[in-house]
């Protein structure tokens, strides 16, 4: 089945603690993004990457990292959470120019 | 800024009626898409259309496209109640696709 796979769903860690939130898709798609959605402010894109090694920032990158090393994977490294990082995240891969795949998000909270 | 608006924010019908939702955005597009979020689950892509194109079906959805206005509608004909959903459009161009904050669409039985 086509899809794009995150974890964990859901996450509470605590100021300060590195994590890596897990994104694979088996599309072999090109493009690969990652969304964070709050509520009265849509989603907003933190990064994106058009092919392997090629990643760029979107509207609100700070405090993230990403990694483009396979085509599969994406995924995104808070070094240290703060609790303005708290939001449902989301995951999408895309061939170039088409309809986005979304994955099924992951809840992280900082305490 | 490339984001599309949607309008209204929130929409409330029967079932049988239909919905339509409506979307503007200030930028050149390559295509627009429409997209349908349950609460907390992750975006499903409906249908995308592009820029040469000026209306497109899929099942019960009908998008129109006018670039000259740079805007977009979505009508879902004979609403159900599994259509209780946000619907975003997001504008494309190049290698972004921004989302809005979308339309909250309630389906009563």
């Amino acid at each position: 089945e086509a899809q794009v796979t995150q974890n964990p769903r859901y996450l509470i860690t605590v100021t300060g603690k590195k994590l890596t939130v897990t994104c694979s898709q088996n599309m072999n798609h090109e493009y690969m993004s990652w969304y964070r959605q709050d509520p009265g402010l849509g989603l907003r894109q933190i990064y994106y990457s058009m092919n392997v090694e090629v990643t760029d920032k979107g509207d609100v990158p700070e405090g993230y990292k990403v990694s483009r090393k396979e085509k599969r994977n994406f995924p995104l490294i808070l070094e240290s959470p703060s609790p303005n990082q708290t939001s449902l995240y989301f995951c999408a891969s895309s061939p170039v120019g088409g309809g986005y795949t979304f994955g099924s998000g992951t809840r992280l909270t900082v305490v | 800024s490339q984001q599309g608006e949607e309008d209204p924010q929130a929409l409330s019908i029967q079932e049988g009626e239909n919905a339509t939702m409506n979307c503007s955005y200030k930028t050149s597009i390559n295509n627009l898409q429409w997209y349908r979020q349950n609460s907390g689950r992750g975006l499903v892509h409906l249908i995308l259309i592009r820029s040469n194109e000026r209306e497109k079906h899929s099942g019960r959805l009908r998008v129109t496209l006018d670039t000259s206005k740079k805007s977009s509608s979505l009508l879902i004909t004979a609403s159900r109640a599994a259509d209780t959903a946000s619907y975003f459009c997001a504008p494309h161009n190049t290698d972004k696709l921004i989302f809005g904050t979308g339309t909250r669409l309630q389906v009563f039985p």
